[in-house]
């Protein structure tokens, strides 16, 4: 099993959908959490860190839940400028270990 | 304030040449990883890196790489005799401490001809 898994996607939704993405981690050790975004070609960005009492920036809500072992990220009204790939990392003794991202595109 | 700086961005080596590829940390960061990544596939951790100290260095491949993050100077990460295969991007990240937020630096892609 990975120790980060994510659905690789591609998620294909209009502007101003709501769309959600799930990750699990398999070690329950598991320390701190966030969520990066990485557009084509280019490095990985730090969008938001996860805590267990849920975490809210603008359009983008994430979540954890520590008894499931997975978190999630919501996107309210989505902007063609949100299309890009999502990376869910957890930190685990010294390493970020990252899934593989999920794809996300908005359309007009 | 510079974020995690990287050079070269772009590498072009022959095979079995070398290949040195540099980051500098955020200012007052001590925590310095190497991730690779090939085209559309995900991250994958090479090495971890405090002042002077490899803490882990599980995902480097056995022979031909090797890292270091002297006390002074950007971090290095070295790759000997190089392949086709090794072609990918390479990207730095650094945090102010374990467990906390990473930083990433544009990346070096490296290409083997």
């Amino acid at each position: 099993r990975k120790e980060v898994e994510q659905d690789p996607g591609p998620f294909n939704v209009p502007e101003g959908a709501t769309v959600a993405f799930n990750c699990t981690y398999s070690n329950s050790a598991s320390q701190s959490f966030f969520w990066y975004r990485q557009d084509c070609r280019k490095e990985p960005k730090l969008l938001m860190s996860v805590y267990s009492s849920g975490n809210e920036d603008g359009r983008f809500t994430a979540q954890l839940n520590r008894a499931s072992q997975y978190i999630s990220l919501l996107i309210r009204d989505s902007k063609l400028s949100d299309s890009a790939t999502y990376l869910c990392v957890v930190t685990y003794t010294d390493k970020l270990i990252f899934g593989t991202g999920t794809r996300l595109q908005v359309f007009p | 304030n510079a974020g995690v700086m990287q050079n070269p961005r772009h590498l072009v080596r022959r095979r079995g040449q070398e290949a040195r590829l540099r980051c500098s940390p955020v200012k007052g960061h001590s925590h310095v990883y190497w991730y690779r990544q090939l085209p559309e596939e995900g991250l994958k951790f090479m090495v971890y890196l405090q002042k002077e100290n490899i803490i882990d260095e599980s995902g480097m491949p056995k022979e031909r790489f090797s890292a270091e993050f002297p006390k002074e100077g950007p971090s290095i990460l070295r790759i000997q005799q190089v392949v086709r295969g090794d072609s990918a991007a390479y990207f730095c990240a650094s945090a102010r401490a374990l467990s906390t937020e990473a930083f990433f630096g544009q990346g070096t892609r490296l290409t083997v001809v």
